[in-house]
C-alpha cells in the first residue's frame, strides 16, 4: 500500500542552503508531478516527467531543478533556497495523464528562514 | 491558463446540514475533477466528469458538470464531521492532457 512516498516530511532550511525533496512511487506509473500548495493558493505545478529521462518544467519551475533517471523515482532539488520557497511540496504520479487518477503524496513541509 | 474560480472559499456548518459549493470557469473544461484534502495529507480523488450535464454520486456526495462544461458542483447531504477538508476541483487536459489546473479549493468545516 506504499504509493507514492515522499521524504522528508518536515525541514528547516536556511536561506541559501540547497537539499532534494526525494519521491519514489510502486505504481509503475509513467507520469510524475510535483506542486506547491501555499496557504490559499491551490496546488501550483512545478515540474512534470511523463517517463524516465523525460522532464519539463510547470507553472513555478524557478528556483527548483528535477531528474528523472528511473520509473519510480523524481527527486526536486531546491537551488539556494529562499524565504518564497517556504510551502508544501507534493509529489504525485498518473499512470497516463491528467485525465486519469492523479494520486498524491502525503507532503512536505519546507520552512526557509 | 485556465483559470478556476471556487466558492465559497470557507463555508462552516453544523452536522446533519446540506451544502453546496462550486467550481467556475470562463473556458470550457475538457474534463474536470474533485479531490478532497485532509489535513496533513495529500489530495485524492473523489470523481472526474467529463461530460455536460453528468451527474455522479458517491454516497452522500453528488457531482454535476454543467451542460456548457464551465462549471460544475459539489453537493453534499446530511455532511458528517468526516467529510472536514479542502475541496479541490481541477482541470486536466486543453492542449495537453499531462497537467492538472488546480482550483484554490473550498474549506469545508463540519460541527459534530
Amino acid at each position: 500500500n506504499a504509493g507514492v512516498t515522499q521524504t522528508p516530511k518536515f525541514r528547516i532550511l536556511k536561506i541559501g542552503q540547497s537539499m532534494t525533496l526525494q519521491c519514489t512511487q510502486d505504481m509503475n506509473h509513467n507520469y510524475m508531478y510535483w506542486y506547491r500548495q501555499d496557504p490559499g493558493m491551490g496546488l501550483k505545478l512545478i515540474y512534470y516527467s511523463v517517463g524516465a529521462g523525460i522532464t519539463d518544467k510547470g507553472e513555478v519551475p524557478n528556483g527548483y531543478n528535477v531528474s528523472r533517471s528511473t520509473t519510480e523515482d523524481f527527486p526536486l532539488r531546491l537551488e539556494l533556497a529562499a524565504p518564497s520557497q517556504t510551502s508544501v511540496y507534493f509529489c504525485a504520479s498518473s499512470e497516463s495523464g491528467a485525465g486519469n487518477t492523479i494520486y498524491f503524496g502525503e507532503g512536505s513541509w519546507l520552512t526557509v528562514v | 491558463t485556465q483559470l478556476l474560480e471556487q466558492s465559497p472559499q470557507f463555508l462552516s456548518i453544523q452536522e446533519g446540514e446540506n451544502l453546496t459549493v462550486y467550481c467556475n470557469s470562463s473556458s470550457v473544461f475538457s474534463s474536470l475533477q474533485w479531490y478532497r484534502q485532509e489535513p496533513g495529507e495529500g489530495p485524492v480523488l473523489l470523481v472526474t466528469v467529463v461530460t455536460g450535464g453528468e451527474v455522479k454520486k458517491l454516497k452522500r456526495l453528488t457531482f454535476q458538470f454543467g451542460d456548457a462544461r464551465k462549471d460544475s458542483s459539489l453537493h453534499i447531504t446530511a455532511a458528517q464531521p468526516g467529510d472536514t477538508g479542502l475541496y479541490l476541483c481541477a482541470e486536466g487536459g486543453g492542449g495537453s492532457n499531462y497537467k492538472l489546473t488546480f482550483g484554490k479549493g473550498t474549506l469545508l468545516t463540519v460541527n459534530p
